[in-house]
């Protein structure tokens, strides 16, 4: 089975600290996906990465930046978190666009 | 953009059959579609996912209809441990799968 590893389940920071969200997955594929989720907007993509070092955009970016320098880690970077990136934050993986996606159980953040 | 409308919630007994419908009219010929679900404090669970032809697995069947526009999940014995939320979900943008909020099932005993 495909495992998705989140480094944290829980996470409390302060305004203003740059965070690391940490994915790991051991099943060489080569897509990965972070997704945060909030109560009333579903899952929303924030960044896709399809190779090592490429990265694409999801709808809601802003703020966050990723890393992808091997091919089974995936980072979420938060440079200055803001009390509004309090949320649910989910890691994902896929070998190709048609097969299925690989979440990890999430790591939640609090921003006090 | 290739979006999906689901109730927002739903109930079933105990061992008797869930339909969960899912409307997503503006699909495309290629897009595959996918339903997962979301028990508390966990992240998406993949259940099933098709094209064209109808589809089943050990967990659930998914039928598509002629025209793609919809399809449903079917559980055929509803348990309590597949209370959750279900998804179903478009790839759309290339990359990007649209998630939507979902339909959350109740089980009752």
């Amino acid at each position: 089975d495909v495992k998705v590893t989140q480094s944290s389940r829980y996470l409390v920071k302060r305004t203003g600290e740059k965070v690391f969200l940490e994915c790991v997955q051991d099943m060489d594929h080569e897509n990965m996906f972070w997704y945060r989720q909030d109560p009333g907007l579903g899952l929303r993509l924030i960044y896709f990465s399809y190779d090592v070092k490429m990265k694409e955009k999801g709808d809601i970016p802003e703020g966050y930046s990723v890393s992808r320098e091997k091919k089974e880690r995936f980072s979420l970077i938060l440079e200055s978190a803001s009390t509004n990136q309090t949320s649910m934050y989910l890691c994902a993986s896929t070998a190709d666009l048609n097969s299925p996606l690989h979440f990890g159980n999430g790591t939640r953040l609090t921003v006090t | 953009d290739a979006k999906t409308t689901q109730p927002n919630s739903m109930e079933s007994n105990e061992e008797e059959p869930v339909h969960l419908p899912c409307n997503h009219s503006t699909i495309s010929g290629t897009d595959y579609i996918h339903w997962y679900r979301q028990l508390p404090s966990q992240g998406p669970e993949y259940v099933i996912h098709g094209l064209t032809s109808n589809v089943n697995n050990r967990m659930a069947s998914l039928a598509i209809a002629e025209d793609r526009k919809s399809s449903t999940l079917i559980l055929h014995r509803a348990t309590l441990r597949d209370a959750a939320v279900y998804y179903c979900i478009l790839r759309e943008k290339g990359n990007q799968f649209y998630f939507g909020t979902g339909t959350s099932l109740t089980v009752i005993p």
